[in-house]
C-alpha cells in the first residue's frame, strides 16, 4: 500500500495567513494527488486534482504543487470559511489511501 | 448535479452484519464511473472501503476484502454496502461517493452506523 503522511497534524493561523500543507507519499504516485476539504458534521469536499488542477468552483486561494513524492496545498489568504480539515489522497494505484488529516484552527 | 444518499441501520450489533444502501440521483448509475464506500471512524481520518463499476466488477481494500461485499442494482440506480462479522472497530460514518478519474468527485451526506450490543 502507499503511505500518505501530511504535515503538519494541525496548524493555528489567522484570517489573512498564507498556510501550507503538506503530503508525502511513500513511493512515487507520479502527479495522481488529490486534496479534499472536510468541515465539522460534513463530508469531503473536492478541492483539487492531479496535483494542482482546481476542481470547478473551487476558489483561486488555493494552489497546489509537488515536487517528487512531496505535495503540498497553499491557501494564500485563509478566510473564516476555510478553517477545517484538508485529507490528500493518492489516485495511483489500489488500495486508495488518504493521509491522516492537517486541522486549520483558528489562532 | 450528481447526489447521492446513504440510507441503513444507524445500530448493529457485534458480529453481525452492517449492511447500506446509496441511491444516486441527478446521474446514471450506469456512467463510466466507478461507485465507492469510504468510512471515518469518530474523530479520526478517512478510510477506503471499496468499489463497482455498473457492470459488477469490484474493488476491496485487502484489510477488510474478506468481509466486505458491494454491488449494485441498476434497475434502482444504487449500490449497496455489507460488512459481516462486525466489532467496535467498524463503528463510524459510512460515506458513499463517485468516482472519477480515480478521485472522489461527489459524496453523499455519510450515515454514522453505531456497532454495540
Amino acid at each position: 500500500d502507499i503511505q500518505m503522511t501530511q504535515s503538519p497534524s494541525s496548524v493555528s493561523a489567522s484570517v489573512g495567513d498564507r498556510v501550507t500543507i503538506t503530503c508525502r507519499a511513500s513511493q512515487g504516485i507520479a502527479s495522481w494527488l488529490a486534496w479534499y476539504q472536510q468541515k465539522p458534521g460534513k463530508a469531503p469536499k473536492f478541492l483539487i486534482y492531479a496535483a494542482s488542477s482546481l476542481q470547478s468552483g473551487v476558489p483561486s486561494r488555493f494552489s497546489g504543487s509537488e515536487s517528487g513524492t512531496d505535495f503540498t496545498l497553499t491557501i494564500s489568504s485563509l478566510q473564516p470559511e476555510d478553517f477545517a480539515t484538508y485529507y490528500c489522497q493518492q489516485a495511483n494505484s489500489l488500495p486508495r489511501t488518504f493521509g491522516q488529516g492537517t486541522k486549520v484552527e483558528i489562532k | 448535479q450528481v447526489q447521492l444518499q446513504e440510507s441503513g441501520p444507524g445500530l448493529v450489533k457485534p458480529s453481525g452484519t452492517l449492511s447500506l444502501t446509496c441511491a444516486v440521483s441527478g446521474g446514471s448509475i450506469s456512467s463510466d464511473n466507478w461507485w465507492s464506500w469510504v468510512r471515518q471512524p469518530p474523530g479520526k481520518g478517512l478510510e477506503w472501503i471499496g468499489e463497482i463499476y455498473h457492470s459488477g466488477s469490484t474493488n476491496y481494500n485487502p484489510s477488510l476484502k474478506s468481509r466486505v461485499t458491494i454491488s449494485v442494482d441498476k434497475s434502482k440506480n444504487q449500490f449497496s454496502l455489507k460488512l459481516s462479522s462486525v466489532t467496535a472497530a467498524d463503528t463510524a460514518v459510512y460515506y458513499c461517493a463517485r468516482i472519477l478519474s480515480n478521485y472522489f468527485d461527489y459524496w453523499g451526506q455519510g450515515t454514522l452506523v453505531s456497532v454495540s450490543s
